[in-house]
């Protein structure tokens, strides 16, 4: 079985701060990888992926995660966060192969202060 | 733009009535799946369909919950009888089996609340 941890359960940053989403996940086999963001009253939105290949990906709203197998981590990062990041971010786990079923994290409260 | 729908967005109900929320897949989608988001336990997995077939529903309570698809464009979950418990967000996803680059499409959700 697999599963995500999500060390934060809530991060408060300044304005155009750098912040990093840290995410850890156990799986005995390969996985790919997500991060979803959820805005307040909505669904969740497809933020990055990793599949295969560069283990660093970019994803939309200036946001960019590295895999590093090693660590099996998968941590969130985005340079210089906006007020309208503010948001719950999940980090989530799929195994490869036949089993599409995402195993998610607990959620990162992101809070963007001015 | 393709969306995944959901209805009611809300609905309150008392304990013991049923409750049906529906979902409309993004078409061409063969994959469809229900969640339960609670504080206390975040998201939960309930059903998992494909190609309107049920592949997994172990994360259901089977004595109140069913969940079916009765055509590509739909699928249901019901709770009968709703208890106070229940009260959550359930949202619908789907995705395409054998493309993980594509992931999986959330809904904007149902929020439940079982007095």
């Amino acid at each position: 079985a697999q599963s995500v941890t999500q060390l934060d359960s809530q991060v408060p940053v300044f304005e155009e701060a750098p912040v990093e989403l840290r995410c850890n996940y156990s799986s005995s086999v390969s996985v790919y990888l997500f991060w979803y963001v959820q805005y307040p009253n909505q669904g969740l939105q497809l933020l990055l992926k990793y599949l295969s290949g560069s283990t660093l990906v970019k994803g939309i709203n200036g946001f960019e995660a590295e895999f590093n197998k090693s660590q099996t981590s998968f941590h969130l990062r985005k340079p210089s966060v906006h007020i309208s990041d503010t948001a719950e971010y999940f980090c989530a786990v799929r195994v490869r192969g036949s089993n599409y079923k995402l195993t998610f994290g607990k959620g990162t409260l992101l809070t963007v202060n001015p | 733009d393709a969306r995944v729908t959901q209805t009611p967005r809300h609905k309150v109900t008392e304990m013991g009535q049923e409750v049906t929320m529906r979902c409309q897949p993004i078409l061409g989608h063969n994959t469809v799946f229900w969640y339960r988001q609670t504080m206390m336990q975040g998201l939960e997995l309930l059903a998992y369909f494909r190609n309107r077939a049920p592949l997994d529903d172990s994360g259901m309570p089977k004595d109140r919950f069913s969940a079916e698809m009765p055509d590509a464009t739909l699928a249901t979950l019901k709770i009968q009888p709703s208890e106070p418990r229940d009260s959550a967000v359930y949202f619908c996803a789907s995705g395409l089996e054998g493309i993980p680059q594509i992931g999986q499409y959330f809904g904007p959700g149902t929020r439940l609340t079982v007095l």
